[in-house]
């Protein structure tokens, strides 16, 4: 079975622009949860998505948005970058809700100038 | 919000040695995950255990819920066993609160 993969990988972007990251699920899976990781704040949580449905949000500017496809496909948005969202994204996947094993993506490399 | 503290930040390891790494946390779960972090930065899901014991080769966990922390065993490390350990949890009776994830110790193992 394939396992979670999130597109692109790496990134560069200018400050004020945005971007969107995708994730896939590993097949079957219905809940993905996106997480930004960054040296000085460590592994911090962004969404998570269930059937479509946003179920969570983290403390994180409106800059931060998210949604899920029918075929649990997710992608989140960040507009407006700034120098500080720099950071690994990553996206983990669970059959269901977060009381279950969660399986992460190789997640993207964001890096703002 | 719930807090997890893991202990040692850094460890360092000749290979074959043994070590513990400790989690604690401040409120009930009803979730516990370890993960291990290479240095690619995959995240890859070691344990679920948010009680009692497992183990997977040469890792082993124990979680004692009532007292409030994990521990995660790594038996004759390997170069591969480096990375960043972190362990994750979900406070019991939460609603709808996420994974909340420690600073995770960071293994170097030593040939």
């Amino acid at each position: 079975k394939a396992g979670v993969t999130q597109t692109p990988r790496y990134l560069i972007k200018t400050r004020g622009q945005q971007v969107t990251l995708s994730c896939s699920p590993i097949s079957g899976h219905r809940s993905v949860s996106w997480y930004q990781q960054t040296p000085g704040q460590g592994l911090q949580f962004l969404f998570e998505y269930f059937s479509e449905t946003q179920r969570n949000k983290g403390n994180f500017p409106g800059r931060f948005s998210g949604r899920q496809f029918s075929n649990s496909r997710s992608e989140m948005n960040v507009s407006t970058l700034e120098l500080g969202d720099s950071a690994l994204y990553l996206c983990a996947s669970s059959f269901s809700v977060r009381t279950d094993t969660q399986y992460f993506g190789p997640g993207t490399r964001l890096t703002v100038l | 919000g719930i807090q997890v503290e893991q202990s040692p930040p850094d460890l360092i390891l000749q290979e074959g040695a043994n070590s513990t790494l400790r989690c604690n946390f401040s409120d009930s779960v009803n979730n516990l995950q370890w993960f291990h972090q290479n240095p690619w930065g995959q995240l890859i899901n070691l344990f679920y255990i948010p009680s009692g014991t497992k183990q997977n080769g040469r890792l082993s966990a124990t979680t004692v819920a009532t007292e409030r922390y994990s521990l995660l065993y790594i038996s004759s490390s390997q170069t591969t066993d480096s990375g960043v350990y972190f362990c994750a949890v979900e406070r019991l009776r939460s609603g709808n609160t996420p994974l909340v994830f420690g600073k995770g110790t960071r293994l170097s193992v030593i040939a």
